[in-house]
């Protein structure tokens, strides 16, 4: 099994619509990650979170807010989403530095 | 913001032969990251680098951690068709002003057999 899975792996949705992507990891790590990738940019972060009473914006949070439910769990929503939010979005873990990813979300917005 | 300059942006190259990539930037790290990533995969670690100057091995790639900290190069020893897809660095730095972590846009490798 995947030491990090993210659902879901595609969604389509419209203007305006509030979605939640979802990120479980079982290495037993304490930092989390949510980034987004867009063609020719690398990875932007949005938002991470060292343990579960700990969150911290990233680069990029505008239009995004996160949850930490448990250790194992970081969850990412876009209130209202918008058109210039697809993209790819990836969760990842890490002990320290060595970040470990998942298989990254594929989000349209039309 | 900070950045990192990670260059070639693609490279075109026939199997066996060697590949050298990298990239720099402004600011200085603690700590230098490599990825490989293919179609519809996330970013898969290839090698930490967590002191200046550091050299680092694994199996045909080597990595090594620039000496004033604010540059990082990726080398691949006699490519192979399965080394296809992009690779990216990451530099991280914790300091007073908190965690940083930036990716570079990546070096597309095409591998001709």
């Amino acid at each position: 099994d995947a030491d990090v899975t993210q659902t879901p792996r595609n969604r389509i949705t419209k203007t305006g619509k509030r979605i939640m992507l979802e990120c479980s990891q079982t290495k037993g790590h304490d930092r989390m990650y949510w980034y987004r990738q867009d063609p020719g940019l690398g990875l932007r972060l949005i938002y991470y979170s060292f343990d579960v009473k700990d969150i911290n914006k990233g680069e990029i949070s505008d239009g995004y807010s996160v949850s930490r439910q448990a250790q194992a769990k970081f969850s990412l929503s876009l209130e209202s989403a918008i058109p210039n939010q697809t993209a790819l979005y990836f969760c990842a873990t890490s002990d320290l530095y060595e970040q470990y990813f998942g298989p990254g979300t594929r989000l349209t917005v039309t | 913001g900070q950045q990192l300059n990670q260059s070639p942006q693609s490279m075109f190259i026939q199997e066996g032969e060697d590949v050298s990539m990298n990239c720099t930037s402004s600011s200085i790290f603690n700590t230098w990251l490599w990825y490989k990533q293919e179609p519809g995969e996330g970013p898969v670690l290839l090698i930490a680098l967590y002191k200046a100057g550091e050299l680092t091995s694994n199996g045909r790639l080597t990595a090594q951690f620039g000496i004033t900290r604010k540059d990082s190069f990726l080398n691949i020893s006699a490519s192979i068709p399965s080394d296809v897809g992009i690779y990216f660095c990451a530099g991280l730095s914790t300091d007073t002003g908190g965690f940083k972590t930036i990716f570079g846009a990546g070096t597309r490798l095409f591998v001709k057999a």
